[in-house]
């Protein structure tokens, strides 16, 4: 079993919709949260940051931690192509060490 | 520089040959990190190094494996006796200090071994 586990996809949505991309993990350690949106042949941009159990908004994106559960999301409103992109949930935080630990990525299709 | 700086973008080599692959963080940032993406995979991590040490190299899959960063700025990944299954995407990401909230990924080299 992995340590971080996320759901290939793809998510294909119209336009406008609300997006849902969720992680689960297997190691209580973990302590930081992160979301990175990858485009094609590009490296990881990093969306939102998280530490510990909560709620992040910023603009258009909320990043929801809930460590009890050991699960993730990310929420997209109001859609656009320009979103489409394959989106990687990452967790640090364990033994203090710096490295992250990727979860495969969802790859997103927002169609006008 | 304005971004992280990996050279070559792309790289395709023999199977037994050396590569060698190259990162310019950005300008200050001591902490750098190298990370490997197969197709359809997240990034697996490979080295850490802050400043001019390797701080933490455990994702180093095995001794063909190396990298250094000499003067605590540019980094060089090398590849030994190069398989088929090197072939990946090679990511170096850059902070001003540990943490994941301030990594700067370059776009990365893509290594195909034939």
């Amino acid at each position: 079993q992995k340590e971080v586990e996320q759901d290939p996809g793809p998510l294909s949505v119209p336009e406008g919709a609300i997006v849902s991309l969720n992680c689960t993990y297997s190691n209580s350690a973990f302590q930081y949260f992160m979301w990175y949106r990858q485009y094609s042949r590009k490296g990881p941009e990093l969306l939102m940051y998280t530490y510990s159990s909560g709620n992040k908004e910023d603009g258009r994106f909320t990043a929801q931690v809930d460590k009890s559960s050991k699960y993730i999301s990310l929420f997209i409103r109001d859609s656009q192509p320009s979103d489409s992109a394959t989106y990687l949930c990452a967790m640090s935080g364990v033994e203090n060490t710096d490295k992250l630990i990727f979860g495969t990525g969802t790859r997103l299709q927002v169609f006008p | 520089g304005a971004g992280v700086s990996q050279t070559p973008s792309n790289k395709v080599t023999e199977k037994g040959k050396y590569v060698e692959l190259r990162c310019d963080p950005i300008s200050g940032h001591t902490a750098l990190y190298w990370y490997r993406q197969s197709l359809g995979q997240g990034p697996e991590f490979l080295i850490y190094f802050q400043g001019t040490g390797a701080a933490d190299d455990s994702g180093l899959p095995n001794d063909r494996f190396f990298a250094v960063r000499p003067e605590g700025s540019v980094s060089t990944l090398k590849i030994q006796r190069t398989e088929r299954g090197d072939s990946a995407v090679y990511l170096c990401a850059s902070s001003l200090r540990p943490g994941g909230e301030g990594y700067t990924f370059g776009s990365g080299t893509r290594l195909t071994v034939v």
